[in-house]
């Protein structure tokens, strides 16, 4: 069946440094591609998407490209902040009106 | 977008009773979500509803235990019925957006079960 794995955490970072939290995804079909944000006490929230191999997505500094040969959606980060810190959720959505599937969540902490 | 909201925010329920969690969005839609994010896990979707019809549960849960109500396209609720510790999650509604394929979440209801 489909899903996306995603490495664990916590993820533990000086302010400042570079992310990456891979993602890979298993699909019998051409998925949309997600990065979900949960902040402490906070719902979820999209941070970026992607919808086709090849495409990049970007938000707030952060981006993901949609790499079909390698089946991945890694997360990067140039020079991240406290304010960073949450649980980044990488999920799929094979068509429009159907569930998306969830990783498990990778724990990003920041100190500054 | 979509604006959800989520009723209650938290609550502590004592085992053996039920409890209703509200979603109200801010605009129509034809399917809502309800979904279970269980201590330190990943989301798992309970079930789809839909208005006018039967909510379509996923594998592992059943609508006795979790019977949903989707009275218009702007409201559903999620019961928890004959709660036990092991019911203690954060129950999130949400939505799609507008031919995007996203989905847009409540802030979630957090429930401890004592």
């Amino acid at each position: 069946g489909d899903s996306v794995t995603q490495m664990e955490g916590p993820v533990t970072l000086s302010e400042e440094a570079f992310l990456t939290i891979n993602c890979t995804y298993t699909a019998t079909g051409y998925p949309s591609l997600f990065w979900y944000v949960q902040y402490p006490g906070e719902g979820l929230q999209l941070l970026l998407k992607a919808t086709k191999a090849d495409d990049k997505g970007s938000n707030k500094g952060f981006e993901a490209t949609y790499r079909k040969e390698t089946t991945s959606f890694h997360l990067e980060k140039g020079s991240v902040q406290v304010s960073d810190s949450a649980v980044y959720f990488c999920a799929l959505n094979l068509e429009y009106g159907n569930k998306l599937v969830f990783g498990a969540g990778t724990i990003l902490r920041v100190k500054s | 977008s979509a604006v959800i909201s989520q009723k209650p925010s938290r609550d502590i329920c004592q085992r053996g009773t039920s409890l209703t969690i509200q979603c109200q969005v801010d605009s129509q839609v034809t399917m809502m979500f309800w979904y279970r994010q269980q201590p330190g896990q990943s989301l798992t979707l309970i079930a789809t509803a839909n208005q006018g019809s039967e909510a379509t549960y996923e594998s592992g849960f059943v609508i006795d235990k979790f019977p949903i109500s989707r009275p218009n396209l702007t409201f559903s609720t999620l019961t928890v019925s004959n709660m036990s510790p092991e019911d203690s999650s954060i129950y999130l509604c949400s939505v799609e957006g507008q031919n995007t394929g996203e989905l847009f979440f409540g802030e979630g209801s957090r429930l401890t079960v004592l």
